[in-house]
């Protein structure tokens, strides 16, 4: 079965530092796989999906078939990246999404 | 052109009584889900439309709950005999979905509906 796994709930860091929120995956095939985010008082949208290879917002993320892990990356967070992140994959099915990471980015 | 819109936006109702939700996907999306967002709980799904198939009911946490999809457009999601830990916002999504096809299998989410049970 597809599922995909965000390990931390809670993530907090300073502004100007590096912030990687992490996502693992399990799918047989060759799943796309996509980073969902949700600022407050806003509807969750898509951020990024890896399929693209884009950069948006100065995230980035890379899809490791060996470690079957797609982690967010930014080198220098902002506080206006302060939201919820959601992870999901999509195989030949529905997508699935992980149980998310709250992003805090203090001053 | 809209996105998807949910009805009603806050909904408080007693505990025990039905409640009833509405989604409007975007036209054309033959793919539609609803998930529940609890505090803490991340984003939960409950149940998957894709056109003319059967549901995915895989996620409905009990025969309390219900969805349909009239016509392959609206959909109501029905909650019997609510209860307390009912109480959450319950979104919506819609989408072409049609996997591996980017962009058509992004997801469009709507604004959500809070339930509260008192």
């Amino acid at each position: 079965a597809q599922r995909v796994t965000q390990p931390e709930k809670l993530l907090s860091v300073f502004k100007g530092a590096p912030v990687e929120l992490k996502c693992n995956y399990s799918y047989s095939g060759s799943p796309e796989l996509f980073w969902y985010v949700q600022y407050s008082r806003q509807r969750l949208q898509l951020l990024l999906r890896h399929i693209s290879r884009e950069s948006i917002k100065g995230f980035t993320a890379d899809l490791n078939k060996g470690e079957t892990s797609f982690h967010l990356k930014k080198p220098f967070a902002q506080e206006e990246d302060s939201a919820m992140y959601y992870c999901a994959s999509q195989g030949a099915q529905k997508l699935v999404f992980g149980q998310g990471t709250r992003l805090t980015i203090n001053p | 052109g809209a996105g998807v819109s949910q009805s009603p936006s806050n909904k408080v109702t007693e505990k025990g009584k039905d409640v009833e939700l509405r989604c409007d996907p975007i036209s054309g999306h033959t793919a539609l889900y609803w998930y529940r967002q609890s505090l803490g709980q991340g984003l939960e799904f409950l149940i998957y439309f894709q056109g003319n198939s059967a549901p995915d009911k895989s996620g409905l946490p009990s025969d309390r709950f219900s969805a349909e999809r009239t016509g392959g457009s609206v959909s109501t999601l029905t909650i019997q005999r609510t209860q307390q830990e009912d109480s959450a916002v319950y979104l919506c999504a819609s989408s072409l979905d049609r996997p591996l096809v980017a962009p058509d299998n992004e997801q469009f989410f709507g604004p959500g509906t809070r339930l509260t049970v008192l």
